[in-house]
């Protein structure tokens, strides 16, 4: 069965970087894109960006561009979400999800990333 | 960017009502839009892909019409199982945008 497991919650200081992983399996890690989707504590879904597990092209939302990094290793069927110059606004749960076709079918159980001095 | 805008942005109802939920799409947007239900604490769940279409496992209650630039998701008959929020998707073009969310509370 299709499974995407995150790594655990993070506390980060203010100007920190954040490093969460989502590790694939159940199916063929590089046939489908995996998407990365925060939401902070009370508040709807945003889109980060996206990555090509086959060849590791990337897509980030314009608002995140520069300091966010999706990068993906294929022999342990893992992609990862790097953040950095943390704020406190960027205090959020992060999940992966898989793209099917055109929606989100998979997702990962959440990371909480809190930013905090 | 296209955005989307979800109406209301909560309801009560109870039990057994018929429930209608509408998304707006800034642009057209053809039947690329998703729905999704997410409870406290859990990662959303897709209910209905491409605008009309059950995703697997999904109870037959939930349906979903429109094209173009809007939408609605309707549960036809609410059971207790459904309070929760609904978030609208496109799909259509990067970035992948989402609704504001309406939540469904208990009457």
């Amino acid at each position: 069965q299709v499974q995407l497991v995150q790594s655990g919650a993070e506390v980060k200081k203010p100007g920190a970087s954040v490093k969460v992983s989502c590790k694939a399996s159940g199916y063929t890690f590089t046939r489908y894109y995996l998407h990365w989707v925060r939401q902070a504590p009370g508040q709807g879904l945003e889109w980060m960006g996206r990555i090509n597990p086959s060849g590791g092209v990337t897509t980030y939302a314009q608002n995140l561009q520069g300091r966010v990094t999706m990068t993906r290793d294929t022999s342990t069927n893992t992609v990862y979400m790097e953040l950095s110059s943390l704020r406190s606004d960027d205090t959020a749960v992060y999940y992966c999800a898989r793209y099917y076709g055109a929606f989100f079918d998979f997702w990962g159980q959440g990371t909480l990333v809190a930013v905090s001095s | 960017d296209i955005q989307m805008t979800q109406s209301p942005s909560s309801l009560s109802a109870s039990v057994g009502d018929r429930v209608t939920i509408t998304c707006r799409a800034s642009q057209n947007i053809n039947t690329y839009l998703n729905w999704y239900q997410q409870k406290p604490g859990k990662a959303p769940n897709v209910l209905i892909h491409a605008a009309s279409s059950l995703q697997g496992g999904v109870p037959s209650r939930f349906s979903g019409s429109g094209s173009g630039t809007d939408f609605t998701l309707s549960i036809s008959s609410l059971q207790a199982e459904d309070f929760a929020t609904y978030y609208c998707q496109q799909g259509y073009i990067t970035p992948y945008t989402f609704g504001g969310g309406t939540t469904v509370e208990i009457k």
